[in-house]
């Protein structure tokens, strides 16, 4: 069986703070992707990044930057220098063998 | 259009009674996904459709629920004898191959009452 875990329920910071999303995950597949998705207050979930079990290498896109550790099973999110925009609740999830399988969320929440 | 269109973007029904909800996937996209999500909670998975042919309908949460695909496009899920549990935000979600993301749609946010 597949899960994820994101064990913080809601952050808080203020404009301009860097923020980090933890993710943690558990599967018997030897492949698997890795997800993570933005569901801002209109509800409609954003594809952010999907990652292979293969390739560890830390990505970075504009203000976003993702961190992939197999040995820890962790998939880390960090935002830097946050905004208001950036208010929503974002979702990792895994995809083996089996369908995807989202975490609970974490909301972030970023005042001015 | 560009994106998964799902309709109606809201539903409203009493207890007992029978609800369809629609889902059209972005063109070409072969692999269509059903999930729920209720308030606080992540989306769950109800059923995946690859074609016209339901690969993965594990996430049926019993036999009150069923979906189809019947021309490998449009898919309608479909709820009998509705509970008030059934309440949830319903989304719909294609993807061009098997292990690539998934593209949501608005989803069809279902009230029970």
């Amino acid at each position: 069986a597949q899960k994820v875990t994101q064990a913080q329920t809601e952050i808080s910071v203020v404009e301009k703070e860097d923020v980090t999303l933890d993710c943690v995950y558990e599967t018997r597949d030897t492949t698997y992707y890795l997800f993570w998705y933005k569901q801002p207050p209109s509800g409609e979930l954003v594809f952010l990044i999907r990652r292979n079990s293969f390739d560890e290498q830390n990505e970075i896109s504009g203000r976003y930057s993702w961190n992939f550790q197999k040995s820890t099973s962790s998939f880390n999110f960090t935002i830097t220098a946050s905004q208001v925009v950036d208010s929503a609740v974002y979702f990792c999830a895994l995809k083996g063998y089996s369908t995807l399988t989202f975490g609970k969320g974490t909301m972030l929440l970023v005042s001015p | 259009g560009a994106g998964v269109s799902q309709t109606p973007s809201n539903k409203v029904t009493e207890k007992g009674k029978y609800v369809e909800l629609r889902c059209d996937p972005i063109s070409g996209h072969t692999a269509l996904y059903w999930y729920r999500q209720s308030l606080g909670q992540g989306p769950e998975f109800l059923i995946y459709f690859q074609g016209t042919g339901a690969a993965d309908d594990s996430g049926l949460p019993n036999d009150r629920f069923f979906a189809v695909r019947p021309e490998g496009s449009v898919s309608t899920l479909k709820i009998q004898r509705t509970e008030r549990g059934d309440s949830a935000v319903y989304l719909c979600a294609s993807s061009y191959r098997q292990n690539g993301e998934l593209f949501f749609g608005e989803g069809s946010r279902l009230t029970v009452l």
